[in-house]
């Protein structure tokens, strides 16, 4: 029982554009949304986050957008850039501390 | 250090052995999470340390899995008599887990072990 899924394994975009990657969850007990990026080899870094009592967050680039009626939320970054080439993970918690991550979005962004 | 750091980096083994996995944790970080990702998958919850409270155990997958830390500092992840189905990354988290601000439970992961196992 996947609680956060995340539909698109694969996202290709032009450098310069937006991109947009999209996580839905079916658990309503979750109140925190994250964004996770994953470059080969490493451990998942922290992008962004959003409570539930909001329902845009931005920082530079990345803008994460959470709509609760749809359990629903997105990351746009614009301008994309070929470093921001990565697997991205959403990711949810809720009364309980641990993350309930989604399968992750292969983003490619080409020069 | 700055980061919180795992050993080792890679891990191969045959199946029946016990393996021990291990994580450093960033300084003054009080919670510690231990996931684990197989190919393809998204990470996937195993046991969460904070403080001196007992440990939230409700992720590991079998009785062969266990955990330990000692005070706020190291923890060790054992995997006894592995099984094929072990082989994962094993990735390591810690937080500050500040008293009620959601933004100081924001989870800092270690580069992780890649188990293989034969």
């Amino acid at each position: 029982d996947q609680q956060v899924k995340q539909n698109s394994p694969s996202l290709s975009v032009q450098e310069g554009r937006i991109s947009i990657l999209n996580c839905d969850y079916t658990n309503s007990m979750f109140d925190y949304f994250l964004w996770y990026k994953k470059y080969p080899a490493e451990g998942p870094t922290f992008l962004i986050s959003i409570s539930s009592i909001k329902d845009k967050n931005e920082d530079g680039r990345f803008t994460v957008f959470l709509n609760k009626s749809a359990k629903h939320l997105s990351l746009h970054i614009v301008p994309s850039q070929p470093g921001d080439s990565a697997v991205y993970f959403c990711a949810a918690s809720g009364w309980a501390r641990q993350l309930t991550f989604g399968s992750g979005t292969q983003l490619t962004v080409l020069p | 250090g700055a980061g919180v750091s795992q050993s080792p980096s890679n891990k191969v083994t045959e199946k029946g052995k016990d393996v021990e996995l291990r994580c450093d944790p960033i300084s003054g970080h009080t919670a510690l999470y231990w996931y684990r990702q197989r190919l393809g998958q998204g990470l996937e919850f195993l046991i969460y340390f904070q403080g001196n409270s007992a440990p939230d155990k409700s992720g590991l997958p079998s009785d062969r899995f266990s955990a330990e830390r000692t005070g706020e500092s190291v923890s060790t992840l054992t995997i006894q008599r592995t099984q094929q189905e072990d082989s994962a990354v094993y990735l390591c988290a810690s937080s500050l887990e500040g008293a009620g601000a959601r933004s100081t439970d924001t989870q800092y992961f270690g580069p992780g072990t890649r188990l293989t196992v034969l």
